[in-house]
């Protein structure tokens, strides 16, 4: 069974700081990690896709690391606004499968 | 707008009903996946298609069942409906379907079980 973890569950900044979260996947079996931005009342949207070790992707204020070897990433955001504030999800596929197994995500509130 | 289209958007039954979902995925993606999404849970991956067949299976109840049609539309059967199974039903499309691709989210429908 895969188990992706996300910390932490949620959190609170103020407008400006700087944020990241993590996402832990079992990393004997990594094929490819994806982040996922919710807001609410809204549906998912990709933020990355990344599947080698040492890869690191960035969108603006937003971006992400993995490390595959001890099966985490971070999602990194710099100087946070209130528009950021929604959950982040990160999913991971095992090879073989064709299965996203999401974490439980992460809930960003930005305080103005 | 993701392109991916769910209908209904809202739905209310009573216990041992039986509902459809439908999903249609954005054009040009060959695969479907369904999530569902209890109260507090996260996305919990229930089913996989890829151009009309079964590619990968979760962990879906035998009461519910799936198929997607030559026109790669796709839906959701539940059935004789418990009120557990109130939640957001998620579909989502990609184009490869191997696992690197993003997935577009559909607005999810919700059902509601009393």
């Amino acid at each position: 069974i895969l188990n992706v973890e996300q910390s932490p569950q949620s959190l609170h900044v103020q407008e400006g700081d700087s944020t990241n979260f993590t996402c832990s996947f079992p990393s004997s079996n990594f094929y490819a990690l994806h982040w996922y931005r919710w807001e609410t009342a809204k549906s998912p949207e990709a933020l990355f896709v990344m599947t080698l070790n040492g890869d690191e992707k960035k969108k603006g204020r937003i971006s992400a690391t993995l490390n595959t070897k001890e099966g985490y990433s971070y999602l990194y955001i710099k100087g946070s606004q209130p528009e950021d504030s929604a959950t982040y999800l990160c999913a991971s596929v095992a090879p073989g499968t064709y299965k996203y197994i999401f974490g439980t995500g992460t809930r960003l509130k930005v305080l103005a | 707008d993701s392109g991916v289209t769910q209908t209904p958007k809202h739905l209310i039954t009573a216990t041992g009903q039986r509902v459809t979902l439908r999903c249609s995925p954005r054009s040009g993606d060959l695969s479907v996946y369904w999530y569902q999404q209890s109260l507090d849970q996260g996305l919990q991956f229930l089913i996989q298609y890829y151009n009309g067949e079964e590619r990968a299976k979760g962990n879906i109840l035998e009461r519910f069942s799936a198929q997607q049609f030559p026109d790669l539309h796709s839906e959701l059967n539940l059935s004789s409906l418990e009120l557990g199974d109130s939640a957001l039903y998620f579909c989502a499309s990609s184009f490869t379907g191997v696992g690197t691709g993003e997935l577009f989210f559909g607005e999810g429908s919700r059902l509601t079980v009393l």
